[in-house]
Order: C-alpha cells, then sequence, then structure tokens
C-alpha cells in the first residue's frame, strides 16, 4: 500500500494569511504514459462529507476558489491556501489514486489564529 | 444533478453483517466510466477507502477486509451495495458512498453512521 503521510497534524492561521498543508507518498503517484500525478486533495468540514479541491496534483475542480493551489511531484506535494478565509476552517486531506488501495493522509486540521 | 444516498441499519452489535445501499439519482450506475464506491471514516478519524463496483461486476477490495467485504451493484435499480460481515467495534464509522472517475472520488453521498455495540 502507499502510505500517505501529512504534515502538520493541525495548522492556526490569521485571516488573510497563508496557510501550507505538506503530503508526502511512500512511493512516486506518476502513473501512466501521461505521467500525471495521482495525487487529490479534500476538504472536510464537520457533519458534511469530503469535497474534492485539487486533482492530477494541482488541477482546481470546477468552482473551487483560486486561493486554493496545489504543487509538487513524484512523492512530495502541497496544498496551499494563499489567503485564508472563515470558510476554509476545514480539514484537509490528500489521497493518491494511483494504485489500488487507494490511501488518504492522515488528515491537516486548519484554524484561525 | 448526480446525488448519491445512503442506506441502512445505523446499529448492529459484534459479529453481525453490516448491509447498507447506495442509491444513485441523476446518473446511471451503468456507465462504464466509473466505478463506485465505499469510504468510510471512524469518529473523529480519517478516510479509509474499502472498496468499489463498476457495472461490469468487477470489484477492488481493501486487503486487509478481503474475506469479510463484498461490494455488488444492481444496474437496474441504480444501486450499489456493501456487505462486511463479522464486525466489531472497529467497524463502527460513518460510511460515504462516492463515485469515481479513474480511482478520483469527485462525487460523494452525505454519509450514514453505523455503530457496532453490543
Amino acid at each position: 500500500d502507499i502510505v500517505m503521510t501529512q504534515s502538520p497534524d493541525s495548522l492556526a492561521v490569521s485571516l488573510g494569511e497563508r496557510a501550507t498543508i505538506n503530503c508526502k507518498s511512500s512511493q512516486s503517484v506518476l502513473y501512466g504514459s501521461s505521467k500525471k500525478n495521482n495525487l487529490a486533495w479534500f476538504q472536510q468540514k464537520p457533519g458534511q462529507p469530503p469535497k474534492l479541491l485539487i486533482y492530477w496534483a494541482s488541477t482546481r475542480e470546477s468552482g473551487v476558489p483560486d486561493r486554493f493551489s496545489g504543487s509538487g511531484s513524484g512523492t512530495d506535494f502541497t496544498l496551499t491556501i494563499s489567503s485564508l478565509q472563515a470558510e476554509d476552517v476545514a480539514v484537509y486531506y490528500c489521497q493518491q489514486y494511483a494504485s489500488t488501495p487507494i490511501t488518504f493522509g492522515g488528515g491537516t486540521k486548519v484554524e484561525i489564529k | 444533478q448526480l446525488q448519491l444516498q445512503e442506506s441502512g441499519p445505523g446499529l448492529l452489535k459484534p459479529s453481525e453483517t453490516l448491509s447498507l445501499t447506495c442509491t444513485v439519482s441523476g446518473g446511471s450506475i451503468s456507465s462504464s466510466s466509473y466505478y463506485w464506491g465505499w469510504i468510510r471514516q471512524p469518529p473523529g478519524k480519517g478516510l479509509e477507502w474499502i472498496g468499489s463496483v463498476n457495472s461490469g461486476g468487477t470489484t477492488f477490495y481493501k486487503p486487509s477486509l478481503r474475506g469479510r467485504i463484498t461490494v455488488s451493484a444492481d444496474t437496474s435499480k441504480n444501486q450499489f451495495f456493501l456487505k462486511l460481515t463479522s464486525v466489531t467495534a472497529a467497524d463502527t464509522a460513518v460510511y460515504y458512498c462516492a463515485r469515481s472517475f479513474g480511482s478520483l472520488y469527485a462525487f460523494w453521498g452525505q454519509g450514514t453512521l453505523v455503530t457496532v455495540s453490543s
């Protein structure tokens, strides 16, 4: 299984400031002839299902604000919220879909400082 | 608009069988482009993918659950199912059904809490 490790477990950021979440996979999530990174980021608010934010490591899902961005390749990835808003308080998960079993990181809780 | 809705018993005793149904509306599970999966989340913990099925009946399972888990689909009812036998307290979780394209889960149901307790 590919193990996904997120850091930090939690972070508190002031409104309008940048939040950065890291995700490391135990092996490369590059897959297929197109060599795309099979890495997604989800946002989960209390009592709600996860919401897809980013796929292919850096492609924003339709409707996701552009303050959310993803970067990285191979085994190291980052989700950045460029200017934290109150509605961004949530737990964020990375997920690899390069191979079965699909696996998720342990989550990063983002709060307002 | 695609919607997925989980249903099934919310309380089970240890050793019983968990059976959940996901009813899909706004789209057909007969499409060969998608897999239909189950992901669970123990209270206060992270997400765990447990299995998926496509319209042709091809399945994938989390290895640690193999032998206890069955995921199946009924295209005539536009539903797919989860069966997990011999449940224990460790199977207590919110169970989500979701649709994937190439293992990317973009559409999720609201989830249903299943508690295993004597």
